[in-house]
């Protein structure tokens, strides 16, 4: 079954700070990976996406892949209170159609 | 520009009651899912299309069908609307090929009472 997991935190950060968000996921297989954000009552909103292994970087954002490891981070450099959200991570399986499989998200607060 | 739509954005209802949430596209992508959010669980896959005429199972399918008649509009239906479906549900698009963005409606919040 293929699966992400995401430490579903909550995640507390002082402005100014880093925030690292992390998942790992099922299938070594994988091509596509995603970080959405979302905002309470609010919907899901591409971040990042990252195809293939190392760092990916944009703006105060940036995406790491380790693809041996099974292992896909964010990290928001310079945390501002309006990242207070919900990140989730999503992963197109190999041989998954385009399907996106989403972990249940971390909530990140950062504090002015 | 373009954009994703969700219709209703609120709605009640009551248990056995069919309900039908609509989803309109106008990026013209081939593919529209939907999905359904409760806390705890997630994101989860309802259904989905690859193009006209074609719909797909997903991992929570049960008690929902959908219908693809042309490029823009992919209608959730629930039969006989039950508590267990009460959610936000949210719609998507993407373009086609595996490296594609899927861009997510506004969301419709369903209580079945």
């Amino acid at each position: 079954q293929k699966e992400v997991e995401q430490n579903s935190g909550p995640l507390s950060v002082p402005e100014g700070a880093i925030a690292s968000l992390n998942c790992t996921y099922s299938d070594r297989v994988s091509q596509s990976f995603f970080w959405y954000r979302q905002y309470s009552g609010k919907s899901p909103e591409l971040i990042m996406s990252i195809y293939s292994n190392g760092d990916k970087e944009d703006g105060r954002f940036t995406a790491q892949l380790n693809k041996a490891s099974q292992y896909v981070s964010l990290l928001i450099r310079d945390s501002q209170p309006s990242d207070s959200a919900t990140y989730l991570c999503a992963v197109i399986f190999a041989g998954g159609s385009e399907k996106l499989v989403f972990g249940k998200g971390t909530k990140l607060t950062v504090n002015p | 520009d373009a954009e994703i739509t969700q219709s209703p954005r609120h709605k009640i209802t009551e248990t056995g009651r069919q309900v039908t949430l609509a989803c309109h596209q106008t990026w013209n992508h081939n593919n529209m899912f939907w999905y359904r959010q409760d806390l705890g669980h997630g994101l989860r896959l309802i259904h989905y299309s690859y193009g006209v005429q074609d719909t797909n199972k997903g991992e929570v399918s049960d008690g929902y069908s959908v219908s693809r008649s042309n490029t823009e509009d992919l209608p959730l239906t629930l039969e006989s609307a039950a508590s267990s479906q009460t959610s936000v549900y949210f719609c998507a698009s993407s373009g086609g090929t595996s490296q594609e963005t899927q861009y997510f409606g506004p969301g419709t919040r369903l209580l079945v009472l």
